[in-house]
């Protein structure tokens, strides 16, 4: 069975980095475009950034555009996600998605990131 | 750019129906079938319930139907049960230059 889980997640101050990882299973990774997810605590989901199968489209949400990375590995069927210049507004819970052409339709369980000094 | 608008909250008794709306814009709901519907119980990661406007994955109760008319998805449960106690969440492709999907602002389903 498709199986998704993510890692990396911790506290960080605000300026600080952080990579997290998204170990998957049970499908062919190499054939699937991934997304990360977040939603900070209490409040909705938010669509962070997308990468093609190939690694070779990546879209960003404005909010994390020259802050975050999204790459994958699909030799180690893994999807990641550096941030860098984390801000207190990045705390939230962050999952990886598979994603085909229109919807992600299998979500890990969600790794938290706390921005806070 | 704004999230999609959704109820903050939608309650029924068992057995009876709910529809919960999902509105956006010419740019994203009503621009593409690419509507979903996401149900997240608490501390839980969310799940697809409909794709593509109103396509179910499999293994999706028959119970959860989707629809759109213009700029506004609908999602309708109908036979409410208690497992059906959730958050959802709408989501759509948008032609926006600033993102590639925008979700729902999200509904508490309430079971009376």
């Amino acid at each position: 069975q498709v199986q998704l889980v993510e890692s990396g997640g911790g506290l960080v101050k605000p300026g600080g980095s952080l990579r997290l990882s998204c170990a998957a299973s049970g499908f062919t990774f190499s054939d699937y475009y991934m997304s990360w997810i977040r939603q900070a605590p209490g409040k909705g989901l938010e669509w962070v950034s997308y990468i093609s199968s190939s690694g070779s489209t990546i879209y960003y949400a404005d909010s994390v555009k020259g802050r975050f990375t999204i790459s994958r590995d699909n030799a180690k069927n893994s999807l990641y996600l550096q941030m860098n210049s984390l801000r207190a507004e990045d705390t939230a819970v962050y999952y990886c998605a598979r994603h085909t052409v229109t919807n992600s339709d299998y979500w890990g369980q969600g790794t938290l990131v706390t921005v806070s000094s | 750019q704004s999230a999609l608008t959704q109820p903050a909250s939608v309650s029924g008794s068992p057995g009876q129906s709910i529809t919960i709306s999902c509105t956006g814009t010419s740019s994203d709901v009503g621009g593409y079938n690419y509507v979903s519907w996401y149900q997240q119980h608490p501390g839980k990661a969310p799940k697809l319930m409909i794709y593509d406007v109103s396509n179910r994955p499999s293994g999706v109760s028959n119970r959860f139907s989707g629809s759109k008319s213009g700029n506004t998805a609908s999602l309708t449960i109908s036979g409410l049960q208690a497992e059906d106690e959730a958050d959802y969440y709408c989501s759509s492709y948008t032609s926006s230059s600033t993102r590639l999907y925008v979700f729902g602002t999200g509904t508490k389903v309430t079971v009376l």
